[in-house]
């Protein structure tokens, strides 16, 4: 199984501060990973796909970048709509597999 | 508008069993691949399994922490997707999410979500 290793478990920043969570995969897994925001008692929603694409609709504050088994999601000028949980998902192959999460706090 | 509601979670003790179902509409079921995920109390998200379509025979996919104890089922003509779980243990307590993968013929991942249901392992 490929496991994901997601740092840092939680963190805090200010209002306007840049934010990056990082993801390491145990094994490659292309670039097919998808990073997902969970706010509390919701469903998670999907941010990122393919590594780098930024799903329709969110905002461009969020990137994704992958160099070989690390990926990252970068949260420019964080705002206070963007306390969550994040999560990164590797879908490249059998099981699909979860980071542990990173808690996002202001 | 993709709509997905589970049903079907509740109270259950250790070595029983139950059955989720999840309803689907605002697109054709039958063309998509279908999810279930789950999140254990205060905990992250577990991939469960995936069942495909019927041009992929409906084949199934499990996590090896559910593998001969969960089965994915489906039935397109009633736009529903089912997990029954047994022999139940209280690391199965989660909220499971019902889930319609999107992506391409590169990968699919989990895409729309349901509201989830929540099972309860306890004596």
């Amino acid at each position: 199984d490929i496991q994901m290793t997601q740092s840092p478990s939680s963190l805090s920043a200010s209002v306007g501060d840049r934010v990056t969570i990082t993801c390491r995969a145990s094994q490659g897994s292309g670039n097919n990973l998808v990073w997902f925001q969970q706010k509390p008692g919701k469903a998670p929603k999907s941010l990122i796909y393919a590594a780098s694409n930024l799903q329709s609709g969110v905002s461009l504050r969020f990137r994704g970048s992958a160099s070989g088994t690390d990926f990252t999601l970068t949260i420019n000028s964080l705002q206070p709509e963007d306390v969550a949980t994040y999560y990164c998902l590797q879908y490249n192959a059998y099981p699909l597999t979860f980071g542990g999460g990173t808690r996002v706090e202001i | 508008e993709v709509q997905l509601v589970e049903s079907g979670g509740g109270l259950v003790q250790p070595g029983g069993c139950l059955r989720l179902s999840c309803g689907a509409s605002g697109f054709t079921f039958s063309d998509h691949y279908m999810d279930w995920v789950r999140q254990a109390p205060g905990k992250g998200l577990e991939w469960v399994g995936r069942i495909r379509t019927k041009g992929y025979s409906y084949s199934t996919e499990y996590a090896a922490s559910v593998r001969g104890r969960f089965t994915i089922s489906r039935d397109d003509s009633k736009s529903s997707l089912y997990l029954q779980m047994n022999s139940l243990n209280t690391e199965d307590t989660a909220v499971y999410y019902c889930s319609r993968v999107g992506g391409d013929s590169s990968g699919f991942y989990p895409f729309y979500w349901g509201q989830g249901t929540l099972v309860t392992v306890s004596s």
